[in-house]
C-alpha cells in the first residue's frame, strides 16, 4: 500500500521567504510527527499530532515554524520568514495509535535556503 | 549529553565480516528501535524491540533492559548494507509523547 509521502522532495529558496512542506500520512494513522535532520546533525523532533488532540509543539526551534494538520490527515510544516540555519531535511512519520507500533518515515524534503 | 548514545560514529569494514553497532540509552524507554537511512534520505524502520533479542534475515538486534544497551548485529556484510544505521528510543520524556529521541548514526560502509 502506499506509504507516506512528502511534497516537495526539494525545495530551494531565498533568506527571508516563507515555505510550506507537505506530508499525506498512510491511511488510518492516526498519529503525525514532523523531524528536522540537519546536516551532520542527528534527527531531531519538531511537532507531534495526535487523533484531535492539541499538537505537541515542544520541538518547535521557535515561532517562525508552524504546523497544521486538517481533517485528521494531511500535515503542513510552514516555515516563516526563513533563515539560512533551517536549511536541512524534514521528515515525516506516521504511525497506528499505540505506544509501541511502529514509525513509518517519508522520503523527506530537502530545504535549502540560500 | 545526547540521551541516546551510538558508537562507533563510522565504520568501513570489508564484504563478508560481521558487523556490531553499539547504542546506549540513559532514558525509561518502552521501546528500542533501529533505523536505516540510505544516501537520498528514506527512512526504513528495521527493528522495535523492547526486551531480549529480534532477528530478521542477517540483521539480529538485541537489548539489555538492565544495561539500558542495545546491539545492531550484520551477518556475512555485504556491500548494499552500507548505510546509516541510527537507534532511536520511545521514552517516557521523549518529544510528542509516542516520539522518538534520536541517536547521531553509525555511518556504514561495506567494501566489495
Amino acid at each position: 500500500g502506499a506509504g507516506v509521502s512528502q511534497s516537495p522532495s526539494n525545495k530551494v529558496t531565498e533568506k527571508g521567504k516563507d515555505v510550506e512542506l507537505r506530508c499525506d500520512p498512510i491511511s488510518g494513522h492516526t498519529a503525525l510527527y514532523w523531524y528536522r535532520q540537519s546536516l551532520g546533525q542527528g534527527l531531531e523532533f519538531l511537532i507531534y499530532f495526535q487523533g484531535n488532540s492539541a499538537p505537541d509543539k515542544s520541538g518547535l526551534p521557535s515561532d517562525r515554524f508552524s504546523a497544521e494538520r486538517t481533517g485528521g490527515s494531511v500535515s503542513t510544516l510552514t516555515i516563516q520568514r526563513t533563515q539560512q540555519e533551517d536549511s536541512a531535511v524534514y521528515l515525516c512519520a506516521s504511525k497506528l495509535t499505540g505506544r509501541n507500533q511502529p514509525q513509518h518515515f517519508g522520503d523527506g524534503t530537502r530545504l535549502s535556503i540560500l | 549529553k545526547n540521551e541516546v548514545e551510538q558508537s562507533p560514529q563510522n565504520l568501513t569494514a570489508q564484504e563478508g565480516e560481521f558487523i556490531t553497532i553499539n547504542c546506549s540509552y540513559s532514558v525509561g524507554i518502552s521501546a528500542l528501535h533501529w533505523l536505516q537511512q540510505h544516501p537520498g534520505g528514506g527512512i526504513v524502520s528495521l527493528f522495535m524491540l523492547s526486551s531480549g533479542k529480534k532477528k530478521h534475515g542477517r540483521l539480529i538486534a538485541t537489548i539489555n533492559i538492565q544495561e539500558k544497551h542495545s546491539s545492531l548485529h550484520i551477518t556475512a556484510s555485504h556491500p548494499r548494507d552500507s548505510a546509516v544505521y541510527i537507534c532511536a528510543a520511545t521514552s517516557y520524556s521523549g518529544g510528542g509523547a509516542d516520539g522518538l529521541t534520536f541517536g547521531k548514526g553509525t555511518h556504514l560502509i561495506i567494501q566489495p
